[in-house]
């Protein structure tokens, strides 16, 4: 399809593993977000790419969590000794250029993180 | 405090009926801003912008006050479709970044017939 694509949907593991989440954004789009959202409350950012290069990683909570884009265009988020705090549904986004401009991102549906 | 604030509902109205939610910020820089639409269980997605003028798209109205830090969303006519959590969403800047969007929790929204 032509949209966002996350995998897995689904992540069921145990506390202390490491887990990897994939995003695979809209073809062509140069800017790449990472939020994550727990039941009941709004996506939280984590962090943005523009292109190969982290603009914007603010958002990450500590330093248990990682995410490259080699290549400019898939991106992997990466936690490390996972958390039963850190389950959440992990959103990824993708928009054609800066954000600021139209304020539309297009969103995955995300990797929903289960840890036990 | 948080940056961008929502009154979490929710708000049960019948058909036809006109609802409106309203949205603070506390970043007085912030630049731009937009409420998103998310559907349970499924992603967020761009309902419209708000400009300083107000902007009205269909049923919907849209008005930021930048003096009072302040976003509302106007929905007439409500239709059992709009029931969906409405997300606050505002653009900071970060350092030299463009900044990233800040969603607000989310005000949810129940259309019954």
């Amino acid at each position: 399809g032509a949209g966002v694509s996350q995998t897995p949907s689904n992540k069921v593991t145990e506390k202390g593993k490491y887990v990897e989440l994939r995003c695979d954004p809209i073809s062509g789009h140069t800017a790449l977000y990472w939020y994550r959202q727990s039941l009941g409350q709004g996506p939280e950012f984590l962090i943005y790419f523009q292109g190969t290069g982290a603009a914007d990683d603010s958002g990450l909570p500590n330093d248990r969590f990682f995410a490259v884009r080699p290549e400019g265009s898939v991106s992997t988020l990466k936690i490390q000794r996972t958390e039963r705090g850190d389950s959440a549904v992990y959103l990824c986004a993708s928009s054609l250029t800066f954000v600021s401009n139209t304020g539309e991102l297009f969103f995955g549906e995300g990797s929903r993180l289960t840890v036990l | 405090r948080k940056e961008v604030e929502q009154d979490p509902g929710p708000f049960n109205v019948p058909e036809g009926a006109t609802v409106a939610f309203n949205c603070t910020y506390s970043n007085s820089a912030s630049q731009s801003f937009f409420w998103y639409r998310q559907d349970c269980r499924k992603e967020p997605k761009l309902l419209m912008s708000v400009y300083s003028s107000g902007n009205e798209d269909g049923r919907f109205t849209a008005q930021l006050n930048r003096a009072s830090q302040y976003i509302s969303l106007l929905i007439r006519d409500s239709k059992l479709s709009d029931s969906a959590t409405y997300l606050c969403v505002v653009n900071t800047l970060n350092g030299g970044s463009q900044g990233n969007l800040i969603f607000g929790k989310g005000t949810k929204l129940s259309v019954k017939p």
